[in-house]
């Protein structure tokens, strides 16, 4: 149980264009998702905090309109890279709360490598 | 703010023997969790163990133990009988009792020799 998916693993963009990330609780529902962003030999860092049908909590320094996140179901979050550049080029995942668990440690999607040419 | 330390960017352990991982952590709050992830090249993150700060005794999981010292806010995680299968970067983490995101620390990557 508790199985997050996060599609697409890997995912190639124009410099410019747009992406979409989509991170799914698969057998339970999650009022809270997180966005985090991993550079390479890097820690995590969150992003963002999902709330279904509210508006995200984004962290210090991370762009709102950059990164516009959408959690509009129980069981569906998603992250947009608008205009994507270069140095958006990373590895995101995501992560939520299965309510019946909230004191274990979290499902964690298997992430998705951006590379923006 | 909390902040998590992992003072070893890289270990080295041979294969069927133990290796400590270090983890220290900064923190006014009294409750709390403490979390050792595995992140191997697949990059999926994998929860190894976890510790609520309100339980004395130290967590266990099978050949992977933790040193909880609240006191001393340290948190150190021990592989015993090391296998291929455990090289992978480690990841400890913290998490408030009545919060949600966690603040990771920086990684320690573990090799096992064959």
């Amino acid at each position: 149980g508790a199985v997050v998916s996060q599609h697409p693993s890997r995912v190639i963009c124009k410099s410019g264009t747009s992406v979409k990330i989509e991170c799914r609780s698969l057998d339970f529902q999650a009022t809270t998702m997180f966005w985090y962003r991993q550079f390479p030999k890097q820690s995590l860092m969150l992003m963002a905090t999902s709330n279904e049908g509210s508006k995200a909590t984004y962290e210090q320094g991370v762009e709102k309109d950059k990164f516009l996140i959408n959690h509009a179901s129980l069981t569906l979050s998603t992250l947009t890279v608008t205009s994507a550049h270069p140095e958006d080029s990373s590895f995101y995942i995501c992560s939520a709360i299965p309510e019946t668990q909230s004191a274990y440690g979290y499902t964690f999607g298997s992430g998705t490598r951006l590379t923006v040419v | 703010a909390q902040t998590v330390t992992q003072s070893q960017p890289e270990m080295s352990v041979q294969e069927a023997e133990t290796v400590t991982l270090s983890c220290t952590y900064d923190t006014s709050e009294s409750d709390y969790y403490l979390f050792w992830y595995k992140q191997p090249p697949s990059r999926q993150m994998i929860l190894v163990i976890r510790q609520e700060a309100y339980k004395q005794q130290n967590a266990t999981e099978n050949r992977f133990s933790v040193n909880f010292q609240k006191a001393a806010k340290s948190f150190s995680l021990k592989i015993s009988d090391s296998q291929l299968g455990d090289a992978a970067m480690y990841f400890c983490a913290y998490r408030n009792y009545y919060g949600q995101n966690f603040v990771f620390g920086p990684g320690t990557r573990l090799s096992v020799l064959p």
